[in-house]
């Protein structure tokens, strides 16, 4: 199993363009998350999806920050526009459904970098 | 409202030193799961542990060994005889069993441990 499989893993853009982050979980899991790390906050939970359908986007920053999962093997982030405050390392994470398996594998993480 | 505190934000030993990491978390749920993850100067999570709220036994892997009390609501983390590749940054966790699924996350404690 190749694990969760995040790209790109760094990113340097300029504020006020497009950054797409993408993921594409382990193979039958139903359950995919997206975190952000940073110094000042930690882990935070950006936004979950079970089945392809986002379940809970309370951690969505505001709506320049957008997150969809076409299919059971895709997700994207996207941030539009970015700015320097949102730099830092975005991690994907999936499971599988079933309760006694609730452990979260996660990706490498992509770290970006808005100038 | 569910709570992780991770109240050491770094810790400092010499090899071969062992070293506690503490977690104390809150929860109404009467049934949860408890995790650890390293993440080591590269970045990505490595799940460590799991422990669910009805099994209080102390677990013990290798060097590794945690400590459960739920009447204390903490859940422990030991490294014995400490070596240079523990060095890290380690997070606790809490997730509901039911509902989200949700993974509440500590802001971890640094670990660094020296030659």
């Amino acid at each position: 199993d190749a694990g969760v499989i995040q790209s790109p893993r760094h990113e340097v853009t300029e504020m006020g363009q497009e950054v797409t982050l993408r993921c594409k979980p382990i193979s039958g899991h139903d359950y995919l998350f997206w975190y952000r790390q940073t110094m000042m906050r930690g882990l935070e939970l950006l936004i979950y999806f079970n089945n392809n359908v986002p379940i809970d986007d309370s951690g969505m920053p505001e709506d320049r920050f957008s997150a969809k999962m076409p299919n059971a093997s895709f997700s994207t982030l996207k941030i539009q526009p970015s700015e320097p405050r949102d730099s830092a390392v975005y991690f994907c994470a999936s499971r599988p459904t079933h309760s006694g398996a609730n452990v979260l594998t996660f990706g490498a993480g992509s770290r970006l970098t808005v100038l | 409202a569910q709570k992780v505190t991770q109240a050491q934000t770094e810790i400092s030993v010499v090899e071969k030193e062992d070293v506690t990491l503490d977690c104390v978390y809150e929860t109404r749920d009467t049934t949860y799961y408890l995790f650890w993850y390293k993440q080591p100067p590269s970045g990505e999570l490595v799940f460590l542990i799991r422990r669910n709220s009805f099994d209080e036994q102390n677990e013990i892997s290798g060097r590794y060994s945690w400590n459960f009390q739920k009447s204390t609501s903490s859940f422990n983390f030991t490294i014995t005889a400490s070596q240079v590749v523990d060095s890290a940054v380690y997070f606790c966790a809490l997730s509901e069993v039911s509902g989200t699924y949700k993974y509440i996350f500590g802001t971890g404690t640094r670990l660094k441990v020296l030659a």
